[in-house]
């Protein structure tokens, strides 16, 4: 079975800082996908970024970054230079890849972002 | 680009009453999934279609049914509504089951 953990429910970050989302993961799949979603206030689900296990460098996409640390598995979320446009809900998710959960995302609980002036 | 749409985009329903929630891709995705979401628990796969003509089971599958008769919609039917059903949904699709999933609009169900 897959988990995904997220620890933080709620954070606050000040505009133009860095603010690091906790995801942590336990899997049985030898390879495996971990995604990043945003879910502003609206209502929809926006894919940010993706890491497959076995990829040799950290996923960046534009001031996402994810800082992936498989032996401690774990995935955190770095936004850089926080925008009042950032303030969402964060979801963490995974799948398995080339195994029977590759349909099936797992989701964590979700983080919440503020971002203040 | 209109990508997934969803319809109804909110809905109110009585339970026992039967509801179907449509989805429709223009992207030519093979596989397409419904999840709902609600507080507390983050977003739960009920079914997916790996491609048209087959259907799986995922995490919340009873009191739902789906069928993917073509490529492009995967309808998503609550046989008789009970309240515990009132949720948001969301479909999404991908190109193959191996790739990112993207996500409709969501559609918010209400059962009383």
């Amino acid at each position: 079975a897959q988990k995904i953990t997220q620890t933080q429910p709620g954070m606050f970050v000040q505009e133009k800082e860095a603010v690091t989302l906790d995801c942590t993961y336990d899997t049985s799949d030898p390879s495996y996908g971990l995604f990043w979603y945003k879910q502003p206030s609206s209502g929809e689900m926006i894919f940010l970024i993706y890491q497959g296990s076995y990829d040799q460098q950290n996923a960046t996409e534009g001031r996402y970054s994810l800082n992936f640390q498989k032996a401690r598995k774990s995935a955190n979320l770095v936004i850089s230079a926080s925008q009042l446009g950032d303030s969402a809900m964060y979801f963490c998710a995974m799948r398995g890849i080339n195994t029977g959960t590759a349909s099936k995302l797992t989701f964590g609980t979700g983080t919440r972002l503020q971002v203040t002036l | 680009i209109a990508g997934i749409t969803q319809a109804p985009t909110s809905q109110i329903l009585a339970a026992g009453r039967r509801m179907t929630l449509r989805c429709t891709q223009d992207m030519r995705h093979n596989a397409m999934y419904w999840y709902r979401q609600d507080l507390g628990l983050g977003l739960r796969l009920i079914h997916y279609s790996n491609t048209a003509g087959t259907t799986g089971k995922g995490e919340v599958p009873d009191g739902y049914s789906v069928s993917r008769a073509n490529t492009d919609d995967f309808p998503l039917t609550l046989a008789s509504a009970v309240p515990s059903q009132t949720s948001v949904y969301f479909c999404a699709s991908s190109d193959s089951t191996e790739d990112t999933q993207y996500f409709g609009p969501g559609t918010r169900l209400t059962v009383l």
